[in-house]
């Protein structure tokens, strides 16, 4: 998995409690994302950083903060957890070679979050 | 706005058959696209690109896909199936809107029969 690790792996939360997921990358890529998926619906992007504390919203941002302080780790938040966030999350990184676009992503095991 | 889509949810196959999963895309631009692969319980694994040039790519595992600008069309093929192929395939394209994202297909399943 090109040297990404999320943790924790598995989580189950009650609604309305903060949630913290983690992703950590050694291979010192420039972008790094945070995927959801769900059935029916592929993966979808949450938030993605194109470097140090640089971030945008992907197309499923409501509810969900990011924060990227160094190039190998990129955290995501959700404030107040609720039941349509429980979901597989995928963390991803790209590397910048080129031309960024033609860069393939890798991708991390996944965090299966539960919120009850 | 650019898009893919996986007109299949599933395909099944036998064992030493040829196999095709479909994609179609719709891009304003030069369409960069990408197929992936999905083991159960793992992240996803990227198989294959197209960016330019020839429009047969040849990937991992003895994949290929054979992009076509006519049919906007960019299916993933193996000339002979294994069980082990037995997994979710998403074909993905690049955002326009942003060189550093792509937008995922919803999946196809594929099942290879003993």
């Amino acid at each position: 998995d090109a040297g990404i690790t999320q943790s924790p792996r598995h989580k189950v939360t009650e609604t309305g409690t903060p949630v913290t997921l983690r992703c950590h990358q050694t291979e010192n890529h420039r972008y790094m994302y945070w995927y959801r998926q769900d059935p029916g619906h592929g993966l979808r992007l949450i938030h993605y950083s194109y470097g140090v504390k640089d971030t945008d919203k992907g197309e499923v941002s409501d509810g969900y903060s990011v924060s990227r302080s160094k190039t190998e780790d990129f955290l995501l938040t959700l404030e107040s957890a609720t039941s349509s966030q429980t979901s597989v999350y995928f963390c991803a990184t790209a590397g910048l070679a080129g031309g960024f676009s033609y860069n393939e992503q890798f991708f991390g095991p996944g965090t299966r979050l539960t919120v009850l | 706005a650019q898009s893919v889509a996986q007109p299949e949810d599933q395909v099944n196959v036998a064992e030493g058959n040829p196999l095709t999963v479909k994609c179609t895309y719709s891009v304003s631009g030069n369409p960069y696209l990408f197929w992936y692969v999905q083991y159960p319980n793992r992240g996803l694994q990227f198989l294959l690109k197209y960016i330019t040039g020839d429009n047969l790519v040849k990937g991992s595992y003895g994949f290929e896909a054979e992009f076509n600008k006519s049919q906007t069309s960019f299916h993933l093929k193996k000339p002979s199936a294994l069980v082990s192929d037995s997994a979710l395939y998403f074909c993905a394209v690049r955002d326009d809107s942003s060189a550093s994202k792509i937008i995922f297909g919803s999946g196809t399943r594929l099942s290879i029969r003993p």
